[in-house]
């Protein structure tokens, strides 16, 4: 079955340490794009990437970077610039220009 | 003013009522829009794409884009338990961009 995969589900993190979000997609899309979403507050934009190698920053980008060195995988890495991670991260992907996004599962990051 | 916005809620209804989600956009070039539904701890998945005005219907959902008042709307007919989410609209801009608001929160009571 396609689709967009998130690891790991749940993600605790010490203060001063940087963590890593996967995500992986099969479903051929060029673009993906990382969400965080707080309670009450939507969705906003971290990072999206509309080719490989290629990636810009969304509205809240401070504190985070991404890599796409393939077009199925695009992981994020919350540095400890980030003062306040905690929150639920979601990955999405589309063809660039078509259509709606598919979501992943998310990832709910909780620092100790 | 945000691009796109919805009023939190919670919305309660008992089951079998008629829900109307709503959302308004601050831009009239905005065309392509979108209604995605989110259950707790999950990724919202895409329920509805509707372009320009007019109405689109599916089942039991129907979207309705005013755009003289720029206002879009899912309206759920006989809504059930399992309709309790977060709904959230999205505008599609260029690049394949989507804006969402900040989503409605429903509960349908049994």
């Amino acid at each position: 079955d396609g689709g967009i995969t998130q690891s790991p589900k749940y993600l605790f993190r010490k203060e001063g340490q940087n963590v890593t979000l996967s995500c992986e997609q099969n479903l051929n899309h060029d673009a993906m794009y990382w969400y965080r979403q707080d309670p009450g507050q939507g969705l906003r934009l971290i990072y999206y990437s509309q080719i490989v190698n290629d990636f810009q920053k969304g509205d809240i980008a401070e504190g985070y970077s991404v890599s796409r060195e393939k077009k199925e995988s695009f992981p994020l890495t919350v540095t400890s610039a980030q003062k306040n991670p905690t929150a639920f991260y979601l990955c999405a992907s589309s063809q660039v220009g078509l259509g709606g996004y598919t979501f992943g599962s998310g990832t709910r990051l909780t620092v100790v | 003013q945000k691009e796109v916005e919805q009023d939190p809620g919670p919305l309660s209804v008992p089951e079998g009522a008629i829900v109307s989600l709503n959302c308004t956009y601050s831009n009239s070039a905005f065309q392509y829009f979108m209604w995605y539904r989110q259950y707790s701890r999950k990724g919202p998945e895409l329920l509805m794409y509707t372009y320009s005005s007019g109405n689109k219907e599916d089942g039991r959902f129907t979207a309705q884009v005013d755009k003289s008042s720029k206002y879009i709307s899912l309206f759920i007919r006989d809504s059930q338990p399992s309709d309790s989410a977060t709904y959230l609209c999205a505008r599609k801009g260029a690049g394949n961009m989507l804006t969402f608001g900040g989503g409605t929160r429903l509960m349908v009571k049994p």
